[in-house]
């Protein structure tokens, strides 16, 4: 089945700097890889997401890039704010039945001002 | 509010005995999922159910088991319980069969064994 990996498990930045987080997954049938975002004593929320079609995605300060070949994606966040706090999983799967979202560990994501 | 309702919020018990979670998909989804959150482990797939039918099996548990009725609430059974079942479970649902879109989750079930 799919495993996923996250690294690193905890990042710390200044305010306005960039924070990458990246994943990498072993089953080379996924096609679907999204970011959650969970804050603290959140449930866990989308925040974007690519498809196996498509390289790199933007939306606002964040962006998402994709390397088939390699089978690893990241997170980029740009202009780093407090509000970004949070816990990130990066999750795969595929379109075959009876696959399933599996999520990595999650990066603790601490933006200070 | 994600429109997933879990109950109980939470739930303290003693080991050896036996709880049940409950879920209520969103208006319309027929795909639930179930996951547990555990300190480092991250979101750990359990199970998933689509229109009544289990879709997709992870690391469940054996003492552990799950269904979906005809109205689409879910509901996860864990029995014999342990220390270690001390976690955060998560309901979460989607429109789609496949775990290829969104997933709205609910606030969780925050499990306590003593």
């Amino acid at each position: 089945g799919e495993n996923v990996e996250q690294h690193p498990s905890t990042l710390s930045v200044q305010e306005g700097d960039s924070a990458v987080i990246k994943c990498t997954y072993s089953d080379s049938a996924s096609n679907y890889f999204p970011w959650y975002k969970q804050e603290l004593g959140k449930r866990p929320q989308l925040i974007i997401d690519i498809r196996s079609n498509v390289g790199e995605k933007k939306d606002q300060r964040i962006a998402v890039t994709l390397n088939k070949t390699a089978k690893h994606f990241s997170l980029h966040i740009t202009e780093t704010q407090p509000e970004d706090s949070a816990v990130y999983f990066c999750a795969a799967s595929a379109s075959q039945a009876g696959t399933a979202l599996i999520f990595g560990k999650g990066t603790t994501l601490s933006v200070s001002s | 509010d994600s429109g997933v309702t879990q109950t109980p919020k939470h739930l303290i018990t003693a080991t050896g005995q036996r709880v049940t979670l409950r879920c209520s998909p969103r208006s319309g989804d027929l795909s639930v999922y179930w996951y547990q959150q555990s300190l480092d482990q991250g979101l750990q797939f359990l199970i998933q159910y689509y229109n009544g039918e289990e879709r997709a099996k992870g690391n469940i548990l054996e003492r552990f088991s799950a269904q979906q009725f005809p109205d689409l609430h879910s509901e996860l059974n864990l029995s014999s319980l342990e220390l270690g079942d001390s976690a955060l479970y998560f309901c979460a649902s989607s429109a789609t069969s496949g775990a290829t879109g969104e997933l709205f989750f609910g606030e969780g079930s925050r499990l306590t064994v003593l």
